[in-house]
């Protein structure tokens, strides 16, 4: 079953927080990117993943930096939480170059920073 | 830089009518366009995508024609339902790795 699978689903946190996105997918999709839902806004995205420790910023990453170690996870960390960061956040993946195959997105992770 | 635009944020209709949401694209490259849907607590899914100027794409009673000439990929239904009710995205790919989504255009369809 192709899937991506994001953690926690909800997540709550304090100014000043660390805070680690989690995201997985079975697919062996090379390409995974994260993206972050506001509302009249769409979907911004903050990185892209071309592979395994191989990864280039998108359009907002200030404030937010990724880790992937396997070809399967893809994490995004925020050091030290900020207000405006409070968002929903949309992990992805794609076969190959995005731009041209379908995204394979997740249900997304609803952070509130306080 | 490569822009999308979906000039409405909410559209209402009562079931049974047409629709159609905009669609504008700005982009140096020859491009991919995509629509996704996004229901209520779900994940966006893809609904539609093209790269071929004027050829009409079809998928689930939707369907768009991507216009080169005009830079549109503009989405359309004869006739929604209740079940249509969801947030769309229009999004611009160039067959690199990014992907470029507009704001988003939320369809209420009531009774």
């Amino acid at each position: 079953d192709m899937k991506v699978t994001q953690m926690p689903r909800y997540l709550i946190k304090r100014m000043g927080e660390n805070v680690l996105l989690e995201c997985g997918q079975d697919m062996s999709h090379e390409t995974m990117y994260w993206y972050r839902q506001d509302p009249g806004l769409g979907l911004q995205l903050i990185y892209i993943s071309y592979d395994v420790d191989s990864n280039s910023e998108g359009d907002i990453p200030k404030g937010y930096r990724v880790s992937r170690k396997k070809r399967e996870h893809f994490s995004l960390i925020l050091d030290s939480a900020k207000t405006n960061q409070t968002s929903v956040y949309f992990c992805a993946s794609s076969p190959g170059q995005g731009g041209a195959e379908t995204l394979y997105f997740g249900s997304g992770t609803r952070l509130t920073v306080l | 830089g490569d822009s999308v635009t979906q000039t409405e944020g909410l559209v209402t209709l009562t079931k049974g009518l047409p629709v159609m949401l905009n669609c504008t694209y700005q982009t140096t490259y020859s491009p991919f366009l995509f629509w996704y849907v996004q229901h209520l607590n779900e994940a966006p899914k893809l609904l539609l995508k093209s790269s071929t100027d004027n050829k009409r794409t079809e998928h689930q009673g939707f369907y768009a024609t991507l216009h080169k000439s005009s830079s549109s990929f503009h989405l359309q239904k004869s006739s929604v339902q209740l079940s249509d009710s969801a947030l769309y995205f229009c999004a611009s790919g160039t067959g690199g790795y990014k992907v470029v989504f507009g704001s988003g255009t939320r369809l209420l369809v009531s009774p």
